[in-house]
């Protein structure tokens, strides 16, 4: 079964940065594209970063462009998101998730990050 | 820029009855690039429509999409109770991913 698991969330001060990363399993990761999407505290789901299989193409969200940077490493089965400059506004559980022919058909079960001084 | 809009808000409905929830785009997007999810509280999403009308693999026969153009819905033919959660439509165009405001379903 398709398994993807969040770490490295938790309460960090306006301007500080963090590092989630995800471990998949199940499947051949290589393969998928994989994103970060997420859901601040009683809201609705907001796209942050996509990355391609071989990380030939990623993208972000507007509101995170500059100050958070995706990664992978294939070998490791993993998924980062590297957030700097970090804002209240970006409080929210953050999701690890499979991309599919424009779905997102795997989530994991998020990682809550916290801004506040 | 697409933007979702999904109605109505909430939708107050008792076990059995049948749901109809809208998503509109502000523009006319691929049906191929249209899904729902179901989240409730405490749990990730999870898919349940792609496609516009392709139900996901393990989701019941009483979930159905359909639309075209700009305008999409998700029907619940007989609700269960463990249909009780937040429906989002998704699309995915200029290699980014937009999802609506959410539709609320709870027992009235």
């Amino acid at each position: 079964e398709v398994q993807l698991v969040e770490s490295g969330g938790g309460l960090v001060k306006p301007g500080g940065s963090l590092r989630l990363s995800c471990a998949a399993s199940a499947f051949t990761f290589s393969s998928y594209s994989m994103n970060w999407v997420r859901q601040a505290p009683g809201k609705g789901l907001e796209w942050v970063s996509s990355i391609t299989g071989s990380s030939s193409y990623i993208h972000y969200a507007d509101s995170v462009k500059g100050r958070f940077t995706i990664s992978r490493d294939n070998a490791k089965n993993s998924l980062y998101l590297q957030m700097n400059s970090l804002r209240a506004e970006d409080t929210a559980v953050y999701y690890c998730a499979r991309g599919k022919a424009g779905t997102v058909d795997y989530w994991g079960q998020g990682t809550l990050v916290t801004v506040s001084s | 820029e697409i933007v979702l809009t999904q109605s109505p808000g909430t939708l107050s409905l008792s076990p059995g009855e049948r749901a109809t929830l809208s998503c509109r785009a502000s523009q006319t997007v691929s049906s191929s690039y249209l899904a729902w999810y179901q989240q409730k509280p405490g749990q990730a999403p999870r898919l349940l429509i792609y496609g516009a009308s392709s139900r996901a693999t393990g989701i019941p026969d009483r979930f159905s999409g359909s639309g075209s153009g700009t305008d999409f819905t998700l029907t619940i033919s007989r609700l269960e109770p463990e249909d009780f959660a937040v429906y989002y439509c998704q699309h995915y165009g200029s290699s980014q991913f937009t999802f609506g405001p959410g539709t609320k379903v709870h027992i009235k």
